[in-house]
This record gives C-alpha cells, sequence and structure tokens, in this order.
C-alpha cells in the first residue's frame, strides 16, 4: 500500500520560494512502476496539475509554472520534493502529491495535503 | 491546454435517487477521463478511469461512461455517503487538466 505524505512550511513570503517535499513508503520512488506528482487546489476551485517527475530524474511541467518551477527525486531519502520560485498570493493553495502508474491515467495515490499561504 | 466544463455545478437529490453529472472537453479526449471524488478536507480519490473502469474498491452504483468529448458519471441509489465534489480531469495530454467540480448534496 503506498502511501505519501507532504511536509514543508505552510507559511512564504511574496517573492520567495516555496520547497515541499514528499516521503514515500510502502514501495521505492526508484520503482520504474510510477510517476510522481504535484497537484494543487486553491480554496474553494478544482484542482490543478503542477508536474510528474520519474525516478530517472525526467519531468513534465504545467507550462503556466515551468519557469519558477523544479521538481527533484532523492533516492537515498525515499522522496521527492517541489520548488516554486518568486511566489505570489496566487500560489496559495493545498498542496498534494501523488503516484501513477507509468501510464499516467489517473491518479491513484495521493498525501493528505499541504496548506501553503503566501503572505505579503 | 484542453478545458474541462463540468455540469451541474451543484446538484440536490435524495437518498436513493439516481444521479448523473456530466463533463464536457474543449477537444477530443477519446475515453482518457478520469473521475474523483473529493470530501471536505480529504484529497480526491478515483472512482473511474478511461473513461467507464471503475478503480479497485469502489462501490459498483458508480459508474462512467463517454468518449470524445463528452462524458457522464452516474451514481445510482444514491448513498449519505456519497455526499461530495466530484471533478473529472482528462490525461489525454500535458497539462492534465481538471474540471471545476460538481458539489453533490442531499
Amino acid at each position: 500500500q503506498l502511501q505519501l505524505q507532504e511536509s514543508g512550511p505552510g507559511l512564504v513570503k511574496a517573492s520567495e520560494t516555496l520547497s515541499l517535499t514528499c516521503s514515500v513508503s510502502g514501495d521505492s520512488v526508484s520503482s520504474s512502476n510510477y510517476y510522481w506528482g504535484w497537484i494543487r487546489q486553491s480554496p474553494g476551485k478544482g484542482p490543478e496539475w503542477i508536474g510528474n517527475i520519474y525516478h530517472s530524474g525526467s519531468t513534465y511541467y504545467n507550462r503556466s509554472l515551468k519557469s519558477r518551477l523544479t521538481m527533484s527525486v532523492d533516492t537515498s531519502k525515499n522522496q521527492f520534493s517541489l520548488t516554486l520560485s518568486s511566489v505570489t498570493a496566487a500560489d496559495t493553495a493545498i498542496y498534494y502529491c501523488a503516484s501513477c502508474s507509468t501510464s499516467c491515467i489517473f491518479w491513484a495515490s495521493w498525501g493528505q495535503g499541504t496548506l501553503v499561504t503566501v503572505s505579503s | 491546454d484542453i478545458q474541462m466544463t463540468q455540469s451541474p455545478s451543484s446538484v440536490s437529490a435524495s437518498l436513493g435517487d439516481r444521479v448523473t453529472m456530466t463533463c464536457r472537453a474543449s477537444q477530443d479526449i477519446s475515453s482518457w477521463l478520469a473521475w474523483y471524488q473529493q470530501k471536505p478536507g480529504k484529497a480526491p480519490k478515483v472512482l473511474i478511469y478511461a473513461a467507464s473502469n471503475l478503480q479497485s474498491g469502489v462501490p459498483s452504483r458508480f459508474s462512467g461512461s463517454g468518449s470524445g468529448t463528452d462524458f457522464t458519471l452516474t451514481i445510482t441509489s444514491l448513498q449519505p455517503e456519497d455526499v461530495a465534489t466530484y471533478y473529472c480531469q482528462q490525461a489525454n495530454s500535458f497539462p492534465y487538466t481538471f474540471g471545476q467540480g460538481t458539489t453533490l448534496e442531499i
């Protein structure tokens, strides 16, 4: 049973960098069976896909965030991470980490989500 | 980007009712559509993938249909635990996109 858990600061100042980590248990982040991803959800809105990363380090980013976004995998800690630079109030959201199979036609496992608020 | 439009935005029904909600894609996505259920304070949970495939462990009262641009999620015999917001998501092409949701009330 794959389990995912987000961690990171809940408050980030505008113009600074948001950094989140997702800890994976139940399988290895090095597994070739999964894509790892980040999805966020602003209050009262539908989810927004942020990006995917494969164990090899291959990434697929939402082009609306691409210039500010970096995703990485840390196999030694069985974690993957997200950094989003130059944040604004529009980046305030619940951030979820999630996993999908290599076909990635749906997100099967999700973390519980972590609220990140961008303050001015 | 492919836009996903859900209707209605909210629906009220009675226990035991049959409920239908729709999702329309702005372009052909074949059958690459998933439906999720989200309860307050929780992460979304997949119900249906590839338009009509029931995810393991999901009650059989949930079903999905459609292809191309028009899709439907049907709940037969509505139960109290079905109160939630339902989202569709296309997986045809990046960036993956979600609809704005249909909130189901009893």
